[in-house]
């Protein structure tokens, strides 16, 4: 089993809808739990972090955390063309801190 | 602010030799953790220093080593390089704590002929 494991896409939605990416993580103690978004030849940029169990909203984005599931998910509202990405689901395992570990990331496309 | 600092942004390299790439973080963080990403194998964990000190370390051969100085900047080597070790080579660096987050450089893209 996957430390982090999220679907690979691609997952195609329509500009102005909603995007909802998955990941499950199997480290039951993990604390931290990132969000990241890399386009094509870049580098993965931090969008959200959560710690506690629940939703947490930064303008379109909302990320949602349930540590008995051991699920993560990130909402986008209003998707738009430049959403268009691979998101990264990272956690910090609660036995090695400070190893953070990376799904494979899921490939978002939003079509006009 | 300054952000994570990454050098060389390009490499290219034959077969058996070697290469040292190198890594500053955000001025004040002390954590720095090494990544290869391939399209194949997506983002591996290589190793994370604080402190001078490696804390941890992914699964790697040895021919993938590294170093941090006492200014929080850290080094990754590989030597004896293969094909396969082509790939995009991230450097992240992050704050104190459990909880913090980290923040990536641009990389440095090696290219193993």
């Amino acid at each position: 089993q996957k430390e982090v494991e999220q679907n690979s896409g691609p997952l195609s939605v329509p500009e102005g809808a909603i995007a909802s990416l998955n990941c499950t993580y199997s480290d039951r103690g993990s604390q931290s739990f990132f969000w990241y978004r890399q386009y094509s030849g870049k580098s993965p940029e931090l969008i959200m972090s959560i710690y506690s169990n629940g939703d947490k909203e930064d303008g379109r984005f909302t990320a949602q955390l349930n540590k008995a599931s051991q699920y993560v998910s990130l909402l986008i509202r209003d998707s738009q063309p430049s959403d268009s990405a691979t998101y990264l689901c990272a956690v910090n395992g609660y036995s090695s801190a400070s190893k953070i570990i990376f799904g494979s990331g899921t490939r978002l496309s939003i079509r006009p | 602010k300054a952000g994570v600092t990454q050098t060389p942004r390009y490499l290219i390299k034959t077969r058996g030799q070697q290469v040292t790439l190198s890594c500053s973080p955000i001025s004040g963080h002390r954590s720095v953790s090494w990544y290869q990403q391939t399209p194949g194998q997506g983002l591996q964990f290589l190793f994370e220093y604080f402190s001078e000190t490696q804390r941890n370390k992914g699964n790697f051969p040895g021919r993938f080593s590294g170093r941090q100085f006492s200014n929080s900047r850290s080094e990754m080597n590989v030597s004896t390089l293969e094909l396969g070790d082509s790939a995009l080579y991230l450097c992240a660096s992050s704050g104190q704590g459990r909880l913090t987050e980290a923040f990536f450089g641009q990389g440095t893209r090696l290219t193993v002929v």
